[in-house]
């Protein structure tokens, strides 16, 4: 079973720059997480979909981050303008729908914001 | 307050020892708790888990201790291997908001051979 897709891997920018990243979810897993990990924290859920929509977005900061996930299946998420602060690794995890069940991670983007 | 408190930040053990991490969680209606182990440029990845109506859980050498009354729980690597040199993150999450993870800070574990 192939497990969840992230790309880039690695990206650097200059603050006030735009960034995306991108998450293809394990087949057939309807939820799906963004997490912030900044060096030396636990993950921190940005958000999560089920299926299209939204269910959780109370820890985004929704001036300069969005993200979508198109039919249900990919995702991106997108900072604009980025700060300093911003730098940290993205990850994406996905899940079968219903409450504790395993969450599975990506490798995740590591984005330096210069 | 959902947060979850993790200790110690770094350990190192011996081959063969057996290594301990514990956590703290303030809200009492966290009923799920999980482990994940991540290695360097890797995601996390669930370890083992274990909800309140137990004390203890065991899956290998990975024991968890789960202590309701005083909010706390802790891993147990038993005789522990340097293949298992990674940071571990505790975490909790409650039936209402579905699937979502509080995390601990991390511990990262060096077991030297």
């Amino acid at each position: 079973e192939a497990g969840v897709a992230q790309s880039p891997r690695y990206k650097i920018i200059e603050k006030r720059q735009s960034v995306a990243f991108w998450c293809n979810p394990i087949s057939g897993h309807a939820t799906l997480y963004w997490y912030q990990q900044i060096l030396g924290q636990g993950p921190k859920l940005l958000i999560q979909f089920q299926n299209n929509g939204v269910v959780d977005d109370s820890q985004l900061p929704k001036d300069r981050f969005s993200a979508e996930r198109l039919k249900g299946v990919d995702s991106t998420l997108k900072i604009q303008p980025a700060k300093l602060e911003d730098s940290a690794v993205y990850l994406c995890a996905s899940s079968l729908i219903g409450a504790n069940n395993e969450q599975f991670f990506g490798p995740g983007t590591r984005l330096t914001v210069l | 307050q959902q947060q979850v408190k993790q200790s110690p930040q770094s350990l190192i053990v011996q081959k063969g020892g057996i290594s301990i991490i514990n956590c703290a969680y303030e809200n009492t209606a966290f009923d799920y708790f999980p482990w994940y182990q991540q290695f360097p440029g890797k995601g996390p990845a669930l370890l083992i888990a274990i909800r309140p109506d137990v004390s203890e859980k065991k899956e290998g050498r990975f024991t968890i201790s789960f202590n309701k009354s005083a909010k706390q729980f802790s891993l147990h690597i038993m005789d522990s291997q340097p293949g298992d040199s990674a940071t571990y993150f505790c975490a909790a999450t409650f039936e209402t908001s579905g699937s979502r993870l509080t995390f601990g800070e991390g511990t990262q574990l060096t077991v030297n051979p």
